[in-house]
């Protein structure tokens, strides 16, 4: 089974700040048949369920602000937030759908 | 616009059933790979179970955990996948949310194992 370790646990940061989140895998995520990594990240608000952000590692979701980037090959991952809102205080997690499906155990970003 | 809208949760006794059901609209179903997924109350994310589309035969996989207790299943002619909860425990818990791929997300219905 693949494992997710996903890093920080939290993170405190102010308004306009850029924040990185970091998703490594125990096994590589990239498939030789397409060249794609099969990462994702999500954002879940209080009350929400999550939202996807991120897919194959890279690509925003439609809709999902250009200060979300996705980045990362192979085993390491990191979502970047650039100029950080206030609408971002969030959890994220990551998930591989390379071989079934495993979350990371998030990471939730706070107002400092 | 997607929708899926989960229903069946509630309060249940350690070892008896419970069956989830969602309601889809908005994108086409048949062809669509189904999954449940839970987030216990201690917000971890579990992928419980999926089921493919008719053309590759409806083939289910399951998180090995729950496999002999829990069963996913669909049915195409109302847009609408279920998950039966066998012999069922403290542990499990949690929000269950059903998603078409990884794209979209129900808003979950909670159950909860208590005597």
């Amino acid at each position: 089974d693949i494992v997710m370790t996903q890093s920080p646990f939290s993170l405190a940061v102010s308004e306009g700040e850029m924040v990185t989140i970091n998703c490594k895998s125990s096994q590589s995520l990239l498939s030789s048949g397409n060249q794609k990594n099969y990462l994702a990240w999500y954002q879940q608000k209080p009350g929400q369920s999550p939202k996807l952000l991120i897919y194959y590692a890279s690509t925003r979701q439609s809709g999902v602000p250009d200060r979300f980037i996705g980045s990362g090959s192979g085993t390491d991952f990191t979502l970047t937030i650039s100029d950080v809102q206030a609408e971002d205080l969030a959890d994220y997690y990551c998930l591989q759908h390379y071989s079934s499906y495993t979350f990371g155990a998030g990471t939730k970003l706070e107002l400092k | 616009e997607v929708q899926l809208v989960e229903t069946g949760g509630g309060l249940v006794q350690p070892g008896n059933s419970l069956k989830l059901s969602c309601a889809t609209s908005g994108f086409t179903f048949s062809t669509a790979w189904m999954n449940w997924i839970r987030q216990t109350p201690g917000k971890r994310l579990e992928w419980l179970a999926q089921i493919e589309d008719k053309s590759n035969n409806y083939f289910i996989s399951y998180l090995e955990s729950v496999k002999g207790r829990f069963t996913i299943s669909r049915d195409d002619s109302k847009s609408s996948v279920y998950l039966q909860m066998n012999n069922l425990k403290e542990e499990d818990t949690a929000i269950y949310y059903c998603g078409v791929t990884i794209a979209y997300w129900g808003q979950g219905t909670l159950v909860t194992v208590s005597s």
